[in-house]
């Protein structure tokens, strides 16, 4: 079955920052596209954005361009996805996606990134 | 992009039928076939209920179903039943490959 597993919560300071991590199991990982969602606590939904993962081609919302990186590794069956210069705003569930067609068909569990001086 | 626009909150009594709305606008809802809905309990990760306006994944209860109307979608819960009280986000894909959720709607069953 299709499987997306995170890395585990993490803690930064402002100004830092983090890297979360998106172990893919069950299909052929390059197949998919891996999206990023994330949600601050008590706030809705809020798409940041989409890796291939067959050639690496990403795609960001406006929002979190320029501040925001998603990569890849194939031979891990990884995707990853970095926010820099954390700010408290930045602190949130991120949720990696596995897209079919349009729609957000399988969640990752969540990783909680808390950004605390 | 502008998050799609829902109801804070929504209510329905057990057993009767709720409807929760979604506003967005010619470049996303109005223009493509691709809205979707999700559920979320406390704590957990979202779970796909609807995609392409009204498409049911396997295991979903057919007391789900979606529809649209111009720029709105809207999403019926029929034979409300305690489980189901929960957030739901509607999404839809904006073209030039952006998505856009909508703000959440947060269903409580009296």
């Amino acid at each position: 079955q299709v499987q997306l597993v995170q890395s585990g919560a993490e803690v930064k300071k402002p100004g830092a920052s983090v890297t979360v991590s998106c172990k893919a199991s069950g299909y052929t990982f390059i197949n998919s596209a891996i999206h990023w969602v994330r949600q601050a606590p008590g706030q809705r939904l809020e798409w940041m954005g989409w890796i291939n993962p067959a050639n690496g081609v990403t795609g960001y919302s406006q929002n979190f361009q320029g501040r925001v990186t998603m990569t890849r590794d194939t031979s891990a069956s990884t995707a990853y996805m970095e926010v820099s210069s954390l700010r408290s705003e930045d602190a949130a569930v991120y949720y990696c996606v596995r897209v079919t067609k349009y729609h957000f068909e399988y969640w990752g569990q969540g990783t909680r990134v808390t950004v605390s001086s | 992009q502008s998050a799609l626009t829902q109801p804070p909150s929504a209510s329905g009594s057990l057993g009767q039928s709720v409807t929760i709305s979604c506003t967005g606008t010619s470049g996303d809802i109005g223009r493509y076939n691709y809205v979707s809905w999700y559920q979320q309990y406390p704590g957990k990760a979202p779970k796909l209920i609807i995609y392409e306006v009204n498409g049911r994944p396997s295991g979903v209860p057919d007391r789900f179903s979606g529809s649209t109307s111009g720029y709105t979608a809207s999403l019926t819960v029929s034979g409300l039943q305690a489980e189901d009280e929960a957030d739901y986000y509607c999404s839809s894909y904006a073209g030039s490959d952006l998505w856009v959720f909508g703000g959440g709607t947060k269903l409580t069953v009296l």
